[in-house]
């Protein structure tokens, strides 16, 4: 069975600063995604990031940056310079498994962190 | 390029009625998901076509959702008949491969009294 975890249901930083959302996962399994959302305000869901399992280089779209540490089970997000549009609800979720052929695609969801961005 | 777009974007039904969600995916995108967020609680997967096939429907709730995808292009999720544990958003996504990020459509936010 596949868990995503976001321990922190709201979080608050200010306007430049970078912060943190944490994310662990529980797989059995060695083959899977990582992958990170936002939702503002308005609703959508928006792709932000995305790790596999096999990926030696943590992943960086931006000002957003994946700490994937695979032996501690943890995939957390970290937002550099945050901007008072990164105010959202924040989604860690997992794919399991990512490269087989077998299996379902469907994705597996925490939560959610809400951070506010302070100016 | 078009994102997804689902309709309507609101729907309050009474208890019992049917509803019909209309999801039109990225164009070329093979794979289309549907997910529901209940308040309160985590997106929960409900099915993945990919085409017109039904690849995985083990998160649909009971025999009172039907999803068609009909010539692998939009797809509707239909619910007959409602009931109060239906409220929630649903949202569709789809995707190209499997280590895409799916790109998700806005949801529809499902009301029952």
């Amino acid at each position: 069975a596949q868990k995503i975890t976001q321990t922190q249901p709201g979080m608050f930083v200010q306007e430049k600063e970078a912060v943190t959302l944490d994310c662990t996962y529980d797989t059995s399994d060695q083959s899977y995604g990582l992958f990170w959302y936002k939702q503002p305000s308005s609703g959508e869901m928006i792709f932000l990031i995305y790790q596999g399992s096999y990926d030696e280089q943590n992943a960086t779209e931006g000002r957003y940056s994946l700490n994937f540490q695979k032996a501690r089970k943890s995939a957390n997000l970290v937002i550099s310079a945050s901007q008072l549009g990164d105010s959202a609800m924040y989604f860690c979720a997992m794919r399991d498994p990512a490269y087989s052929g077998a299996g379902s695609y469907q994705l597996t969801f925490g939560k959610g962190t809400k951070l506010s961005v302070i100016p | 390029e078009a994102g997804v777009t689902q309709f309507p974007s609101h729907s309050v039904i009474e208890k019992g009625q049917t509803v019909t969600l209309r999801c039109d995916p990225i164009s070329g995108h093979d794979n289309l998901y549907w997910y529901r967020r209940v308040m309160g609680k985590e997106i929960k997967f409900l099915l993945h076509f990919v085409k017109e096939s039904k690849q995985d429907e083990s998160g649909m709730p009971n025999n009172r959702f039907l999803a068609e995808r009909t010539g692998g292009t939009y797809s509707t999720l239909k619910v007959q008949p409602a009931e109060l544990e239906d409220s929630g958003v649903y949202f569709c996504a789809s995707s190209q491969g499997r280590t895409s990020g799916e790109f998700f459509g806005p949801g529809t936010r499902l009301t029952v009294l």
